[in-house]
């Protein structure tokens, strides 16, 4: 099946810092990605889609400034975490859709997440 | 909650038991999606059912759909300690796939 790279695995850094996660199609491409956070033990919340060459559209309640979301290629969407702090820290998850697999391309593959951790 | 309920929130049960896991939403749904997540990892897609069907079965798993009731049930056949893992349902809304809160399901050897 398709693969989607996430890195790095984990990430600490210092409160104020910005910390770029990178999410790539490997052998697909992928016109639109999805950001997801998940806190220990909880569900994953979706922050928002990645278009190819456009504006990504944020969820309700999730800062457009704070997590800046760029989709230069077809296989990379990258997701900056700017000036992050403690309350930052959680489970940061990619994903996309093989859009050319034809009658099911509706599920998704995930990257392995990136553990974000800020001190 | 995004999406809605599922319950049990936990289960623990023997090898070779049978788990059962239940899942309520709110919208209309195209199609409701199980994934499952290992500690620590990424989702990986397990089985997909559309809203004109009401069970579908992959290997070990059974998924039926009820859509008047709003809800989905994943069943594991026989599980194996391998199994233990978390599993979100998940449906898709405006191409946005949105996830309920998942059973952290614990396979005892």
């Amino acid at each position: 099946g398709a693969v989607v790279s996430q890195h790095p695995s984990w990430v600490i850094c210092k409160s104020g810092t910005s910390v770029k996660i990178e999410c790539r199609s490997l052998d697909f491409q992928a016109t639109t990605m999805f950001w997801y956070r998940q806190f220990p033990k909880q569900s994953l919340m979706l922050m928002a889609t990645s278009n190819e060459g456009s504006k990504a559209t944020y969820e309700q309640g999730v800062e457009k400034d704070k997590f800046l979301i760029n989709h230069a290629s077809l296989t990379l969407s990258t997701l900056t975490v700017t000036s992050a702090h403690p309350e930052d820290s959680s489970f940061y998850i990619c994903s996309a859709r093989d859009q050319d697999s034809g009658y099911n391309n509706e599920k998704l593959f995930f990257g392995s997440g990136t553990q974000l951790s800020v001190l | 909650s995004q999406q809605g309920e599922e319950d049990p929130q936990a289960l623990s049960i023997q090898e070779g038991e049978n788990a059962t896991m239940n899942c309520s939403y709110k919208t209309s749904i195209n199609n409701l999606q199980w994934y499952r997540q290992n500690s620590g990892r990424g989702l990986v897609h397990l089985i997909l059912i559309r809203s004109n069907e009401r069970e579908k079965h992959s290997g070990r798993l059974r998924v039926t759909l009820d859509t008047s009731k709003k809800s989905s049930s994943l069943l594991i056949t026989a599980s194996r300690a391998a199994d233990t893992a978390s599993y979100f349902c998940a449906t898709d809304q405006g191409g946005k796939l949105i996830f309920g809160q998942g059973t952290e399901l614990s396979v005892k050897p």
